[in-house]
């Protein structure tokens, strides 16, 4: 158990809806990292928060948005879903935002867009 | 960009044989580099890491080494087992001068499968 969770583990919606993904880091950790693994694309960065405050932006479409909030818990927001967005999402978090900081991830949430 | 290449998969031994999967980077500055594992059905989880060159991470008996020279971080095992099998991804994290502040860049993943 790596200490993060993430709420709910499977999601089935249909296109063109809206959902959100949760996650609470370790206790104690600042960073939140999100990523979207697919099989075509294989494992992606989409966002990073530090200690409330957006860092560094990847592949994140416009679509999606993504916050941290006051206890540290994060969220990221998925609209106008297309059936390209199915995958597994994850998040992870760290202690800080350095380049050495081991990433701790979470199960993942499945995304099933039909 | 920053890029992780592993070799080709899947890879599939016997239980016992050695175990090596190639994994090259490109990088500005001076990453910190990372084998993550994922189990069938889990998230991922840190095998080893190394943060700069000539550094070794090892850990559970995996092993790798951080070559700055032939920008490698080849993980290797000795003996591996059937509980072994699992997707293994190469990982980098951006460098000092970076503006990424730890974002991840990953391989495409190797898939190892053991037989007893």
């Amino acid at each position: 158990d790596s200490g993060v969770t993430q709420t709910p583990k499977h999601l089935i919606t249909a296109t063109g809806q809206r959902v959100t993904l949760r996650c609470s880091p370790r206790s104690g950790d600042l960073s939140v990292y999100w990523y979207q693994q697919s099989l075509d694309q294989g494992l992606q960065f989409l966002i990073q928060y530090y200690n409330g405050e957006e860092r560094a932006k990847g592949n994140i479409l416009e679509r999606f948005s993504a916050q941290q909030f006051p206890d540290l818990h994060s969220e990221l927001n998925l609209s106008s879903l297309e059936l390209g967005d199915s995958a597994l999402y994850f998040c992870a978090s760290s202690p800080r935002a350095f380049r050495t900081d081991t990433q701790y991830f979470g199960p993942g949430t499945r995304l099933t867009v039909l | 960009g920053n890029s992780v290449t592993q070799m080709e998969g899947p890879v599939t031994l016997s239980e016992e044989a050695f175990l090596t999967i190639n994994c090259t980077y490109t990088a500005t500055g001076y990453p910190s580099l990372f084998w993550y594992v994922q189990y069938p059905g889990e998230g991922l989880q840190l095998l080893l890491k190394a943060t700069k060159a000539d550094d070794k991470g090892s850990n559970k008996g995996f092993e790798a080494t951080y070559r700055k020279e032939t920008t490698s971080f080849h993980l290797e095992k000795g003996s591996v087992q059937v509980s072994d099998s699992a997707v293994y991804f190469c990982a980098l994290s951006e460098g000092a001068g970076g503006t990424s502040y730890g974002k991840l860049t990953f391989g495409q993943g190797t898939i190892l499968t053991v037989h007893p």
